[in-house]
This record gives C-alpha cells, structure tokens and sequence, in this order.
C-alpha cells in the first residue's frame, strides 16, 4: 500500500463543535505531518510526529489538537473553530528525510 | 529560520517549448529539495528530488539543477504538454530525522495546446 488516505473527504462544523480528522499510512513511514493549505498558497506545516512524538508544533492555536495513536495513524481534533481556519487539511507521511507522501486532504469549511 | 523563494509566480508556454522556475533558499544547512506537481483539487505530488551532494538529476523530461554556492535550484521542464499545467512548488529542508520542509509560493504553470 502505498497511498496516505484521510477522512472525511469533506466536513463542515460550527463553531462550537469538535469534529476529528484521520490519516492512516502503511508504508512504514516514522514521521507523519499535518499541513493546512489555503486556496493558491503552498502547505503550510502545523506538526510534525517521528517516531510517534510530537516533535515540531508551528505555534498552532491549541484548538487544534494532534494525536499519533501508533506508527500508521495521525488524528487532528478540531474544538471551538473559526471561520478562518476553513482550508484543505493535508496528512503526510516519509521516511525521515525522504520525500513526503500527501493524502488527499479533507476540505473543512467552519461556519 | 529557512526562507524560500519562488519565481515565476505564474508561467504560459506553448506546448512544446520548455518551462524553468526558479528557487532560492537562505539556510546554507538545507540540502534536500524537493519539487512537487499539485493539480487542481488534487493532492502535491513528488516530481523529483535533489540533495546536495548532486549538482543535477535528471528524469525523462524533468531536471532539477542545483547550485549550493548561489543557494539556488531550478526546474527545468522539456517538450511541455497540457498536462503538465498544474501549481509547481519547491521545498527546502535539512536532511536529518523529521523536520521542517520550506516551501515556495508556487508557480502556476500553464501549457497551451
């Protein structure tokens, strides 16, 4: 396998919901990321896990909330929202150092 | 921390004629460079790859050529096809464990038929 799915594809939420994002890989990967990508602009990194621990965190407003559950999976947990954070959520994942594979992001729109 | 900037920001060729784009970095640390192809609606795919320990890579119609001292890579794309518009963008990040990628502002490339 060697494709990062993520789910849902697409999510809307209010404000005052919490809602989770999902990424799973089976390529054996140890580092998994978290990108946010706004219409015509390039990915924007919000965390990095290797090996299963947060090791880069890019001052993400602490509404968002990663958790690596074991070496395939990386969850985002969404809580209290605001509409600017409507964007794509991208999932990637490498071997440290080598290129990243991107899943296909889901598309949240915060109302 | 690193910088990276891309030019051109949008790029029109006829189909056929060759496309460059252009990259310059500032952490003399940096020595992985990625190129990503990303389609609209689609997920950034890997093109090609350079570290720096190589001045050029070469594969089929792409090359990628570097240059340490100027801190400066390119992309160089050959025989261009309507399939090849998409947004282009480069990356720079240091080979070691997990880290940060940099990335450009991207590039949207357009062929015409």
């Amino acid at each position: 396998d060697t494709e990062v799915t993520q789910t849902p594809k697409h999510l809307v939420m209010g404000m005052t919901n919490k809602k989770s994002l999902k990424c799973e890989q089976h390529m054996g990967h140890r580092a998994m990321y978290w990108y946010k990508q706004k219409a015509k602009k390039p990915p924007e990194l919000m965390f990095v896990y290797s090996y299963e621990k947060l090791s880069i965190n890019e001052s993400v407003p602490s509404r968002f909330s990663p958790e690596c559950p074991n070496s395939s999976l990386l969850n985002l947990h969404l809580h209290a929202l605001q509409p600017e954070d409507s964007a794509l959520y991208l999932c990637a994942s490498s071997h440290p150092g080598y290129e990243q594979f991107f899943g296909p992001g889901t598309r949240l729109t915060v109302l | 921390g690193e910088n990276v900037e891309q030019h051109p920001s949008t790029l029109s060729v006829q189909e056929g004629d060759s496309a460059v784009i252009k990259c310059t970095y500032s952490d003399s640390a940096s020595n992985y460079f990625p190129w990503y192809k990303q389609e609209l609606g689609k997920r950034p795919q890997l093109i090609i790859d350079i570290r720096s320990n190589v001045g050029e890579k070469k594969d089929q119609r792409i090359a990628v050529t570097l240059n340490k001292t100027a801190k400066h890579f390119s992309l160089h794309i050959t025989e261009t096809q309507p399939e090849d518009s998409a947004v282009y963008f480069c990356a720079a990040s240091i080979d070691t464990n997990a880290g940060k990628s940099t990335f450009g502002d991207g590039t949207t490339l357009t062929v015409k038929p």
